[in-house]
């Protein structure tokens, strides 16, 4: 079974950081392009980052500057660096598979992060 | 960016009813659209890629169409689990954007 599990979620001081992990499993995980998606308490679905195979990545503007993505293929493994947390970062944070065709699929159950003094 | 606006913001609904959501793109993005499913508490799940492709496991009942920049995702004939949040994506260039969601209500 393709599985996607995120974990590295909590709460933050505003300024500081956090990192996101996001373990796969069921799939042959170097052969995919990776994303991560985060969803404001309430809102709408928001991209934010894409990693391909070959460590080719984009970032939303929003995040750009702060936010890291990697992946460790050998631990079938993505990450999310994030610095500088801002309140409005607060979210629920989804790793998502891309298999092929510019599309998310699946989604991790999401790893909650909060923001807040 | 891409804008995508979905519309209506929200449908009320009876089971068996028929049921279509509409997204616009800002610009032409062929046919690199995605429909998704969200129910509260849960991850998205894929049901339409390539603005007319049904996502394997997807219920038959759900179709997309449309090219260009506008699509339209339709339920057949809703049933009570289909009560949800329905989200479009483009793929065409990077940012990624999203619609703004359709919350699919019961009447």
């Amino acid at each position: 079974e393709v599985q996607l599990v995120e974990s590295g979620g909590g709460l933050v001081q505003p300024g500081g950081s956090l990192r996101l992990s996001c373990a796969a499993s069921g799939f042959t995980f170097s052969n995919f392009n990776m994303n991560w998606v985060r969803q404001a308490p309430g809102k709408g679905l928001e991209w934010i980052s894409y990693i391909t195979r070959s460590n080719t990545i984009y970032y939303a503007d929003s995040v750009k500057g702060r936010f890291t993505v990697s992946r460790d293929n050998a631990k079938n493994s993505l990450y999310l660096q994030m610095n500088s947390l801002r309140a409005e970062d607060t979210a629920v944070y989804y790793c998502a598979r891309d298999p092929s065709g510019r599309r998310f699929d699946p989604w991790g159950q999401g790893t909650l992060v909060t923001v807040s003094s | 960016d891409i804008q995508m606006t979905q519309s209506p913001s929200s449908v009320s609904a009876s089971v068996g009813d028929r049921v279509t959501i509409t997204c616009r793109a800002s610009q032409d993005i062929a046919n690199w659209l995605a429909w998704y499913q969200q129910k509260p508490g849960q991850a998205p799940t894929l049901l339409i890629y390539a603005a007319s492709s049904l996502h394997s496991g997807a219920p038959s009942r759900f179709s997309g169409s449309g090219s260009g920049t506008d699509f339209t995702l339709t339920i057949g004939s809703l049933q009570p689990e289909d009560f949800a949040t329905y989200y479009c994506q483009q793929g065409h260039s990077f940012p990624r954007t999203f619609g703004g969601g359709t919350k699919v209500e019961i009447k």
